[in-house]
């Protein structure tokens, strides 16, 4: 069966700090891979998406980065976070085009 | 226009009724429909996709009106453990990414 990982599951950053999130997938090959962000109060939002390794696609313009390196591995990153940054991170991963799996998320506090 | 959009609620409903919940979406071209259940502070998950013809999975019905573009769930004999946020995602772009409604919360009370 597939399962969907990621780490840290919180984190606390000063402002101006970079960050690295992670997220793996076992159990599938060539998944499409999502990073989506939820903030207090608000709907999840589509940061990126990638279908496949280096193939980065960007929903939202923003100080956020992701990377494709390997087949079941998704990174989020930023060289400097904002306030605004804070929020539950989720990775998803779909076999095809539908229903998505989310990963247990990240909960990021930029202070 | 939002393109999902939900009754935030809270709803709050005794332990044995039944409950529904309604979600609008304003992009005809819409593929793929689901609901997805998120508990506090985890992740969602999915509760059940929503079919043309309408789908029952035990308690929960789901339904989809194309023509009027909305999605009901509907909760029968609801129990404690159905408190939770409902959210109604709508798939409008195939591998592009699903799109979330805000959800609607749900208190089941005893």
């Amino acid at each position: 069966s597939q399962t969907i990982h990621q780490w840290p599951a919180t984190l606390v950053q000063p402002v101006g700090s970079p960050l690295s999130l992670e997220c793996t997938v076992e159990g599938t090959s060539n998944p499409n891979l999502y990073w989506y962000r939820q903030a207090a109060g608000r709907g999840l939002q589509l940061l990126f998406y990638s279908v496949g390794i280096g193939q980065i696609s960007s929903e939202v313009p923003q100080n956020l980065s992701a990377s494709r390196p390997q087949d079941r591995q998704f990174i989020l990153s930023s060289k400097k976070l904002l306030l605004s940054d804070s929020g539950f991170y989720l990775c998803a991963w779909t076999p095809g085009q539908d229903t998505q799996y989310f990963g247990p998320g990240t909960r990021l506090t930029v202070l | 226009r939002k393109e999902v959009e939900q009754d935030p609620g809270p709803f709050n409903v005794p332990e044995g009724a039944t409950v529904a919940f309604n979600c609008t979406y304003s992009n005809s071209a819409s593929q793929s429909f689901f609901w997805y259940r998120q508990d506090c502070r985890k992740e969602p998950k999915l509760l059940m996709s929503v079919y043309s013809s309408g789908n029952e999975d035990g308690r929960f019905t789901a339904q989809l009106n194309r023509a009027s573009q909305y999605i009901s769930l509907l909760i029968r004999d609801s129990k404690l453990s159905d408190s939770a946020t409902y959210l109604c995602v709508v798939n409008v772009r195939g591998a592009d990414g699903l799109t979330f409604g805000k959800g609607t919360h749900l208190i089941i009370q005893p």
